[in-house]
């Protein structure tokens, strides 16, 4: 059973576009991490949010703690944005993060 | 610059056999984790530790140890490795407990056979 869920599962955009990708979940949390995967493996974290947004470069991501729905918004999108975003949630009650099965994000030339 | 480091990217070994995955950060951070990646189920927690010689048990530590001696090394042992145990591994490690942002390693893909 996954708490965190993703969509879309999959993405491809042209070069350019406006990308949103989006994690919802189901119980209350204290933080949300946004995290990007490359082929080949290595997580690299983008963002840890509790409340409001953040805005790193092209890359923005924000949260509502009430509607338990995060989203993740690329501008300008890049080839080198091709990539896996995971998100992960630490429920209020918890001990760890819990992880969705990410986005795969394609983004043509 | 932040770095976590793990002993191997690829390992095949078979089933049976007694496997070592080792993990290695050098930011002085109190926690470590040990996760496996598979297709459709996202990362999963096996073991993390919070301090030397300190651990817990994650959702799917079965068929898993783990030891972790000193502060910034943390082994995920496979006493007998299996099929099933065929995943990414992925070590992480963040300051203090509770939400932290975590660092990862590069992973290890590890095939039984």
């Amino acid at each position: 059973k996954n708490e965190v869920e993703q969509s879309p599962q999959n993405l491809t955009a042209q070069e350019g576009e406006f990308i949103t990708i989006n994690c919802s979940y189901s119980v209350g949390i204290s933080a949300l991490h946004w995290l990007q995967q490359h082929p080949g493996g290595g997580i690299v974290s983008l963002f840890m949010l509790s409340s409001g947004k953040k805005k790193h470069g092209r890359l923005i991501a924000t949260i509502n703690i009430q509607e338990k729905h995060s989203s993740l918004h690329i501008t300008a999108s890049h080839p080198r944005d091709s990539a896996v975003y995971i998100c992960a949630v630490f429920p209020n009650t918890g001990n760890q993060f819990y992880f969705g099965t990410g986005t795969s994000l394609t983004v043509i030339p | 610059d932040v770095k976590v480091t793990q002993s191997s990217r690829y390992l095949v070994k078979r089933t049976g056999e007694k496997v070592f995955l080792e993990c290695v950060q050098d930011m002085d951070h109190e926690n470590m984790f040990w996760y496996r990646q598979d297709p459709g189920l996202g990362l999963r927690l096996i073991y993390f530790s919070y301090d030397v010689k300190m651990k817990e048990k994650g959702d799917i530590p079965e068929g898993y140890s783990v030891s972790r001696e000193k502060k910034e090394r943390f082994s995920l042992i496979l006493e007998s490795a299996s099929t099933n145990q065929t995943s990414m591994y992925l070590c992480a490690s963040s300051h203090h407990r509770g939400y932290n942002e975590q660092y990862f390693g590069p992973g290890t893909r590890l095939t039984v056979t």
